[in-house]
């Protein structure tokens, strides 16, 4: 079983607040990523990172931003929220051979009124 | 039009069925080919892994990868109420394009006892 935690799991907050969704893997893992996936659509890469001090923008436009100051730690901010960032967040982590076998955390939940 | 097509179904079966996923895809790069399983409010876990074309069985299932169609398959055998899941594809091509999976929206199965 994988171990990787994403906290909080759900999480309702008001328009305008500063949120953080945390992501940690004990697995040592060098890659690290953070997809936003809607009820019935496919998951969108919205940030990646390849190690410590890495981070790149995936394909799926984000008003969100990262950061990996450590390798088990992959924290996802957003400075304003807006409802229309209400989704599902799901980080996953890789070993660094490989991009393909990725492991997903449990998902937060998000909803902003 | 979209790199990676699945039918969302739902597709509800009864127990003991033989159950077909599919989908197909536009990308020839694509090389790298997986199915995820996701139970509600769970993140996704790996199922199959299958590089390039060809089959592979692990117990109940098998994937199937048929390059030249561009057409990906998972096949359940005997299935269980267990089964009940959405069932992701996803699929990469190799390092040089990033590697980064690109996924289906999904299949929602619901096998009934």
């Amino acid at each position: 079983e994988a171990d990787i935690y994403q906290t909080p799991r759900y999480l309702v907050i008001g328009t305008g607040k500063k949120i953080t969704l945390e992501c940690s893997q004990t697995m040592g893992h060098d890659k690290m990523y953070w997809y936003q996936q809607d009820p019935g659509m496919e998951l969108h890469l919205i940030h990646y990172s390849y190690g410590v001090n890495s981070t790149e923008k995936g394909d799926l436009s984000s008003e969100s931003t990262v950061s990996r100051i450590r390798t088990e730690h992959f924290p996802l901010t957003l400075e304003s929220a807006r409802p229309s960032h209400t989704s599902q967040y799901l980080c996953a982590s890789s070993e660094a051979r490989t991009t393909d076998e990725q492991y997903f955390g449990p998902g937060t939940r998000l909803t902003v009124t | 039009q979209k790199e990676v097509e699945q039918d969302p179904g739902p597709l509800s079966v009864p127990e003991g069925a033989i159950v077909s996923l599919n989908c197909t895809y536009s990308n020839s790069a694509f090389q790298y080919f997986m199915w995820y399983r996701q139970y509600s409010r769970k993140g996704p876990e790996l199922l199959m892994y299958t590089y390039s074309s060809g089959n592979k069985e692990d117990g109940r299932f098998t994937a199937q990868v048929d390059k030249s169609s561009k057409y990906i398959s998972l096949f359940i055998r005997d299935s269980q109420p267990s089964d009940s899941a959405t069932y992701l594809c996803a699929m990469s091509a190799p390092p040089g394009n990033t590697g980064k999976l690109i996924f289906g929206q999904g299949t929602t199965l619901q096998v009934k006892p």
